[in-house]
């Protein structure tokens, strides 16, 4: 069981460039994140989706899209790279159809390392 | 709009050397509050959920406690694989989103 996988793990990325983080579950989980990290700023939620076909901003969507591909996959992508998106990206699912009170429990992904010059 | 704050920012222990790390929360209906542990260079992992006042959940040399305001982690008799970053999560009663704080960075020392 792989749980969260995130491809790729590491990305450096000329300023105006575009592209596309992937993130697939095998959990059967409703519901999927993304976050990013920066050091003194904590995980802070960028885009979720809380079901198959929805997908809602979340604290800093500025310069992102997203796309629920399916249930498995949430992608992330920056359309026209800046600096200020160098950061760690987070990927996490929760809520199985059977989860109960534990459908709120996040399972992250390994993230991926993003740098933007 | 939720805050979650936790102190100290870094902490420092010898092994042996019980301690506990805060986690402070401002919420509209408290729905959850959460705590996870971060190793360098990974995600963070779940360890614990609470949902009500008083209530308590331990896991090995870790315990976590609930008041309406705020949240403890416990770690007693800590060893050097205790090392990580300890991160506290809300979520409140309209959204399905978590906010989580910045987190305690721990170092045990052998």
């Amino acid at each position: 069981n792989a749980g969260v996988t995130q491809t790729p793990k590491f990305q450096v990325l000329k300023t105006g460039q575009s592209m596309t983080l992937q993130c697939a579950q095998d959990m059967n989980h409703n519901s999927m994140y993304w976050y990013r990290q920066d050091p003194g700023m904590g995980l802070r939620l960028i885009y979720y989706s809380a079901s198959e076909g929805t997908t809602d901003k979340g604290e800093v969507p500025n310069g992102y899209n997203v796309s629920r591909l399916n249930k498995r996959e949430f992608s992330l992508r920056l359309e026209s790279a800046a600096p200020s998106q160098t950061s760690v990206y987070f990927c996490a699912s929760s809520g199985g159809v059977f989860s109960g009170r534990s459908k709120n429990i996040q399972y992250f992904g390994a993230g991926t390392r993003l740098s933007v010059l | 709009e939720d805050q979650v704050t936790q102190s100290p920012e870094a902490l420092r222990l010898q092994e042996g050397e019980s301690s506990s790390l805060n986690c402070s929360y401002t919420v509209s209906g408290l729905r959850g509050l959460f705590w996870y542990r971060q190793d360098p260079g990974k995600g963070p992992e779940f360890l614990f959920t609470l949902y009500s006042a008083g209530e308590e959940k331990e896991k090995e040399r870790l315990k976590a406690t609930l008041t309406k305001k705020e949240s403890f982690l416990h770690i007693t008799a800590p060893k050097p694989e205790d090392s990580a970053t300890y991160l506290c999560a809300v979520r409140n009663s309209g959204y399905s989103t978590l906010t989580f704080g910045k987190g305690t960075m721990l170092l045990v020392s052998p």
